[in-house]
């Protein structure tokens, strides 16, 4: 099993839609949980921490449940310039970043 | 402030041949930590430096050495490249060894192994 794991994507979704995106890591011990966005030949960049109380940033709204050890990311009204691959990341207990293989997203005019 | 910077950005290198890859960290930061990204994966982490020294490695062979200079920049260096070394190095830098300060990445080094 992968220690973090994502949708296999990709999403195809129409401009305006809402998307969500899903995680789940399988190390209890992980203690800080992260939403990357990365565009295609790039570096990754951080969108948004996680925490368990649940944070958001304008259209993004990104959710933890510990006990679940489940991670999710929501896009609201998606923008064309949303399109990109979406990278969900825990730390280990050494706080080393352990990453998904990403979800890419397409978004549609 | 300057970022990270990576180079070069493009490399192409011949199996069995050594490659070094050059990282310079974010002004302020005393941490290099650099990762592998295969096409479709996620980032892996290779190994992370903290004030010169290693004091983290993932899951690669020894052939993949590191070094961090008193500057705080590093060097990643493979030796006896396989084919499959070919992708995204990235180098991300941070201030101290544990991650919750954040980390900023440069923009990767794409190896191409023939």
């Amino acid at each position: 099993r992968k220690e973090v794991e994502q949708d296999p994507g990709p999403f195809n979704v129409p401009e305006g839609a809402t998307v969500a995106f899903n995680c789940t890591y399988s190390n209890s011990a992980s203690q800080s949980f992260f939403w990357y966005r990365q565009d295609c030949r790039k570096e990754p960049k951080l969108l948004m921490s996680v925490y368990s109380s649940g944070n958001e940033d304008g259209r993004f709204t990104a959710q933890l449940n510990r006990a679940s050890q489940y991670i999710s990311l929501l896009i609201r009204d998606s923008k064309l310039s949303d399109s990109a691959t979406y990278l969900c990341v825990v730390t280990d207990s050494n706080y080393q970043l352990i990453w998904g293989a990403g979800t890419k997203l397409i978004i549609k005019p | 402030e300057t970022g990270v910077t990576q180079s070069p950005t493009h490399l192409i290198k011949t199996r069995g041949q050594q490659v070094t890859l050059r990282c310079s960290s974010q002004s302020g930061h005393n941490t290099v930590s650099w990762y592998q990204q295969a096409l479709g994966q996620g980032p892996q982490f290779i190994f992370q430096y903290y004030r010169e020294e290693e004091n983290g490695r993932g899951n690669f062979p020894p052939r993949f050495s590191g070094l961090q200079f008193p500057n705080y920049s590093s060097e990643l260096n493979v030796n006896a490249l396989e084919l499959d070394d070919s992708a995204l190095y990235l180098c991300a830098s941070s201030l101290g060894q544990l991650s919750e300060y954040g980390y900023t990445f440069g923009s990767g080094t794409r190896l191409t192994v023939v």
